[in-house]
């Protein structure tokens, strides 16, 4: 069982509409989550991290976290061909007295203008 | 650029021959962690290491591979006897404690090529 779930897509979303990236994860010990941005050939770049259930917004992204449901969201808002990358959640839990991280295999995210 | 640095940006290597791959943290930043990365693939981890220390080593292959991370300079990813399945981005990140709440930051990579 994968630790961490994305569908790798490519999800693709009309120029201005609302993208929904998701994310499962099976450790509920879990208690910090980031989404990161990746283009092609490019690193890893942070966008948003939240650790309290909820919504957390900045700008055109909100993040949305439900522990119960072991779920965490990234919504991107009037989505633009620059937001055309792949989306990595990826998750944090303490393990053996460290932080452990664990990275989903990322979703394609292809914007149509 | 007070970034993570990576270098080299691309290495070639015949079979056979060893690479190393240097990463240098972000100023301030003791926990440095890396992956693997092939082609239309996630992240794959393989070590964390803080200073002179090797904290976790799951993900990193037995044979041929070894990492550290000394008190002074970059850390260091070894590969030996590189084979055509070592061609991957290598990228480093780096924490500046391993709390639960600290994002990693990451490095351009090191795209390795085997001949």
């Amino acid at each position: 069982q994968k630790e961490v779930e994305q569908n790798s897509g490519p999800l693709s979303v009309p120029e201005g509409a609302i993208a929904s990236l998701n994310c499962t994860y099976s450790d509920r010990g879990s208690q910090s989550f980031f989404w990161y941005r990746q283009y092609s050939g490019k690193s890893p770049e942070l966008i948003m991290f939240i650790y309290s259930n909820g919504d957390k917004e900045d700008g055109r992204f909100t993040a949305q976290l439900n522990k119960a449901s072991q779920y965490v969201s990234l919504l991107i808002r009037d989505s633009q061909p620059s937001d055309s990358a792949t989306y990595l959640c990826a998750v944090i839990a303490l393990s053996g007295g460290y932080q452990k991280v664990t990275f989903g295999i990322g979703t394609k995210l292809q914007v149509i203008p | 650029n007070a970034g993570v640095m990576q270098n080299p940006r691309h290495l070639v290597r015949r079979r056979g021959q060893e690479a190393r791959l240097r990463c240098s943290p972000m100023k301030g930043h003791s926990h440095v962690y890396w992956y693997r990365q092939l082609p239309e693939e996630g992240l794959k981890f393989m070590v964390y290491l803080q200073k002179e220390n090797i904290i976790d080593e799951s993900g990193m292959p037995k044979e041929r591979f070894s990492a550290e991370f000394p008190k002074e300079g970059p850390s260091i990813l070894r590969i030996q006897q590189v084979v055509r399945g070592d061609s991957a981005a290598y990228f480093c990140a780096s924490s500046p404690r391993g709390q639960i709440n600290q994002p990693q930051h990451f490095g351009d990579g090191t795209r390795l090529s085997i001949l």
